[in-house]
């Protein structure tokens, strides 16, 4: 159980154009979901927390205008890139976590973004 | 953050042996760790967890060691096989921050046969 998906896994766009990456929890309801950035050969960072049905939460340094955030159901997130360019090229993945899962977050596969 | 240019710590090791590989962690505050598994091109799986009220905890074939003296998490693998060949990395959360992971820097683990 606590699988997480994450469509499409991988994307190659224009620089300007927006891309919108979606996290589905398929088999548990996700009372919050997370998103990081993960550049080559480096750790993931987190990029935000959003709780369903709330504005997302967003770390120091990371655009909100730039990486727009919804959470309008227990089972989905959308992380849209907004106007792309070459520098936000990273492997983006999502977690979400149960409310009675305490501390536990599921992950899902990850979506590589590449911004031409 | 990371300094520019620094590698990724690398654990070589032969198919058979114990591998141990190492994490400092950041807050003295954090109460619940991970150990993470990631595959290229995947995201990130879970191996081992352990609470701040332990100090060792076992799984099958892994082992996790807390010091919390010295802020420091190992994670334990016997008998290493190829398929344990990854980039594994440990998680810190803290108390009170609305269950938001702080990932360490990563080991990559090569098994060779």
């Amino acid at each position: 159980g606590a699988v997480v998906s994450q469509h499409p896994s991988r994307v190659i766009c224009k620089s300007g154009t927006s891309v919108k990456i979606e996290c589905r929890s398929l088999d548990f309801q996700a009372t919050t979901m997370f998103w990081y950035r993960q550049f080559p050969k480096k750790s993931l960072m987190l990029m935000a927390t959003s709780n369903e049905g709330s504005k997302a939460t967003y770390e120091q340094g990371v655009e909100k205008d730039k990486f727009l955030i919804n959470h309008a159901s227990l089972t989905l997130s959308t992380l849209t890139v907004t106007s792309a360019h070459p520098e936000d090229s990273s492997f983006y993945i999502c977690s979400g976590r149960e409310r009675t899962s305490g501390d536990e977050q599921f992950f899902g596969p990850g979506t590589r973004l590449t911004v031409l | 953050g990371e300094s520019v240019g620094l590698h990724l710590p690398t654990l070589s090791v032969q198919e058979g042996d114990n591998s141990i590989i190492n994490c400092a962690y950041s807050n003295s505050a954090s109460d619940y760790f991970i150990w993470y598994k990631q595959e290229s091109g995947k995201g990130p799986q879970f191996i081992i967890d352990i609470r701040s009220n332990m100090n060792k905890r076992q799984g099958q074939r892994v082992t996790v060691l807390l010091n919390k003296t010295v802020k420091h998490l190992s994670l334990q693998i016997a008998a290493t096989q190829p398929g344990d060949s990854a980039v594994y990395f440990c998680a810190e959360n803290m108390v009170g921050s609305n269950y938001k992971l702080t990932f360490g820097k990563g080991t990559l683990l090569t098994v060779n046969p």
